[in-house]
């Protein structure tokens, strides 16, 4: 089956520091890559869009300057939180999609989360 | 966005079945019936969607009223390892855009 992989799956930072986020498709071709947060005991939310060789479309709230995201190849995503600060303690989850050639196009295809901690 | 309306959680005793309930009352006739699953602290994952017709697979049933204003997820024999959340969600067209996540039903399975 299709495997989404993320790196690392777990960060502790300090206050101030960045970290970036790798989500990679490992078997298949992903056009589209979307980012979720998710708090403790609430649902995914997500913060954003990317497709391969384009700038991503972020959703009402997130801040693009904050939440930097690349989507340089079709098997790779990255998710950099810049001057991370402890509200932005989460867990961040990637999905991909195949492009319309791949098996199952209907289906999204979830990471295995990364937990960030800024201290 | 056509919304979807879960039990916060719901019980169920190993190796009975389990009926997860879904409304989606505002459903449109182009909206898919999806369903995921989130084990405790990993992403969510594929279970089974469906249109109109009820749908089986390996791991669960989904049965979708005549009318399409809800849908049941139905496991045939739980197991601890079906302890999760499950995400009723509606995905236009069935195409290629993001899922939109509401609050899902925890499951508890007791052994």
């Amino acid at each position: 089956g299709a495997v989404v992989s993320q790196h690392p799956s777990w960060v502790i930072c300090k206050s101030g520091t960045s970290v970036k986020i790798e989500c990679r498709s490992l078997d298949f071709q992903a056009t589209t890559m979307f980012w979720y947060r998710q708090f403790p005991k609430q649902s995914l939310m997500l913060m954003a869009t990317s497709n391969e060789g384009s700038k991503a479309t972020y959703e009402q709230g997130v801040e693009k300057d904050k939440f930097l995201i690349n989507h340089a190849s079709l098997t790779l995503s990255t998710l950099t939180v810049t001057s991370a600060h402890p509200e932005d303690s989460s867990f961040y989850i990637c999905s991909a999609m195949p492009g319309l050639a791949g098996v199952k196009a209907y289906e999204q295809y979830f990471g295995p989360g990364t937990r960030l901690t800024v201290t | 966005d056509a919304k979807t309306t879960q039990p916060n959680s719901m019980e169920s005793n190993e190796e009975e079945p389990v009926h997860l309930p879904c409304n989606h009352s505002t459903i449109s006739g182009t909206d898919y019936i999806h369903w995921y699953r989130q084990l405790p602290s990993q992403g969510p994952e594929y279970v089974i969607h469906g249109l109109t017709s009820n749908v089986n697979n390996r791991m669960a049933s989904l049965a979708i009223a005549e009318d399409r204003k809800s849908s049941t997820l139905i496991l045939h024999r739980a197991t601890l390892r079906d302890a999760a959340v499950y995400y009723c969600i509606l995905r236009y067209n069935n195409a290629g855009n993001m899922l939109t996540f509401g609050g899902g039903t925890r499951l508890m399975v007791k052994p």
